[in-house]
């Protein structure tokens, strides 16, 4: 499976935007970039995921390099709701299953 | 959306007992059931794949005898820890995907609250 990798940790003041990066460099043609979060003491909660071009819902919005060798998750206003683990996942177009590395823990400062 | 819950939400057993966990999707037809297990302050680990009406995929390292995963219809998974040791205390945590979404390769995956086991 291709990896990502992504800081272990993050700060953000509440109302500001945060932008996740995260790093996948062996990506494939065929692989779906996935961002899902959980927070503490539940299961993770899709967040967004995109192939090539820049994704939008009412979540957040992905930026994906052109060469997809990185991506971002922008939170475009952090509430304390926000802080969780997130998680940076390359999906096989092929396959179904997910392989979460160890994320990033936002942290949201009031 | 869709939503999948887990019961129980927390469970404690006595060393060498076995523990059953529900896993259903309320209000879509899972095709695909994932089973996860998450230590303390790590990341998720898949266990299995179970597809409803076939027998489950186990990942690398996960004892098939032990865990015995059961699909049995399009909204229910169970996980049966067998002879459940302390070392087998962890949350899991199950995952589907939508079959409206057939013809949609995005394979978003609603997960459920996950289940704290304690083996005393």
């Amino acid at each position: 499976d291709a990896k990502t990798t992504q800081p272990n940790s993050m700060e953000s003041n509440e109302e500001e935007p945060v932008h996740l990066p995260c790093n996948h460099s062996t990506i494939s043609g065929t692989d779906y970039i996935h961002w899902y979060r959980q927070l503490p003491s539940q299961g993770p909660e899709y967040v967004i995921h995109g192939l090539t071009s820049n994704v939008n819902n009412r979540m957040a919005s992905l930026a994906i390099a052109e060469d997809r060798k990185s991506s971002t998750l922008i939170l475009h206003r952090a509430t304390l709701r926000d802080a969780a683990v997130y998680y940076c996942i390359l999906r096989y177009g092929g396959n179904e299953k997910l392989t979460f590395g160890t994320g990033t823990r936002l942290t949201i400062i009031p | 959306g869709a939503v999948v819950s887990q019961h129980p939400s927390w469970v404690i057993c006595k060393s060498g007992t076995s523990v059953k966990i529900e896993c259903r999707s309320l209000d879509f037809q899972a095709t695909t059931m994932f089973w996860y297990r998450q230590f303390p302050k790590q990341s998720l680990m898949l266990m299995a794949t179970s597809n409803e009406g076939s027998k489950a995929t186990y990942e690398q390292g996960v004892e098939k005898d032990k865990f015995l995963i059961n699909h049995a219809s399009l909204t229910l998974s169970t996980l049966t820890v067998t002879s459940a040791h302390p070392e087998d205390s962890s949350f899991y945590i199950c995952s589907a995907t939508d079959l409206r979404q057939g013809a949609v390769v995005s394979y978003e995956q609603y997960f459920g609250p996950g289940t704290r086991l304690t083996v005393t």
